[in-house]
């Protein structure tokens, strides 16, 4: 059974970086059925999209983030990973790992991870 | 980007009784070239991560129970349980997913009356 977990970012201080992984188990990254994303959810709100990317390292990015934002897949290591850049306070929030099918379309989400909550604070 | 928005915010059903959610796009998700509607259903519950219900609009997720089931075209759209379970209250949301950025709605919470 597919399985994807978040790593712990811990605590981040405002104006670092923001770096995550996702690891999956029960499935592969370098399927070409599959393509890999990232969503996020502040305390109490809705959920934003963040960006996704294709087992081949296709990648597509909200516009709103995509100045600081970098999303790569390792599929020897079957994980793929987020880093934001210059983080502040609006980038507080439940971050999660998710998987599309191809054949679905890039956006859509059908597994996801249980989500990591990320702090930023001084 | 493509703003969704969800109606209502909130809805309060009797266990039996039928839910509906409804969900406007600020614009067209459906692709000519395929007839198909970029617009997916999803199901949250408190401290777990949103699940997968509907995608094409009306195509249930395998797994997914019968009394839901999605419908409309274009802009406009309904997710729609047929006879309320109390496993069925939750936070729902609807995303388009036919172009960057994907967006979602803000979120219907479904409650027992």
């Amino acid at each position: 059974q597919l399985k994807l977990q978040e790593s712990d970012p811990g605590l981040v201080k405002p104006s670092e970086t923001l770096s995550l992984t996702c690891t999956v188990s029960g499935g592969s990254t370098g399927s070409t059925d599959y393509f890999w994303g990232w969503i996020r959810q502040p305390p109490g709100k809705g959920l934003e999209w963040i960006g996704s990317i294709s087992y081949s390292g296709t990648t597509y990015y909200n516009p709103s983030l995509k100045s600081r934002l970098t999303i790569s897949v390792d599929t020897s290591k079957n994980q793929f990973s987020l880093t934001l850049s210059s983080v502040t306070a609006a980038d507080m929030a439940v971050y999660y790992c998710a998987r599309g099918r191809v054949i679905i379309s890039v956006g859509a989400f059908d597994v996801w991870g249980q989500g990591t909550m990320v702090i930023v604070s001084s | 980007d493509i703003v969704m928005t969800q109606s209502p915010d909130s809805l309060a059903v009797s266990l039996g009784e039928r839910a509906t959610i409804n969900c406007k796009s600020g614009q067209s998700v459906l692709y000519s070239s395929n007839n198909k509607n970029y617009l997916a259903w999803y199901q949250q519950k408190p401290g777990q991560p949103p699940k997968l219900l509907i995608y094409w609009a009306s195509t249930r997720e395998s797994g997914v129970p019968e009394r839901f089931s999605g419908s409309g075209s274009g802009t406009d759209f309904t997710l729609t349980i047929s006879s309320l379970q109390a496993e069925d209250v939750a936070l729902y949301f609807c995303q388009q997913y036919y172009s960057t950025p994907y967006t979602f709605g803000q979120g219907t919470k479904l409650e027992m009356k």
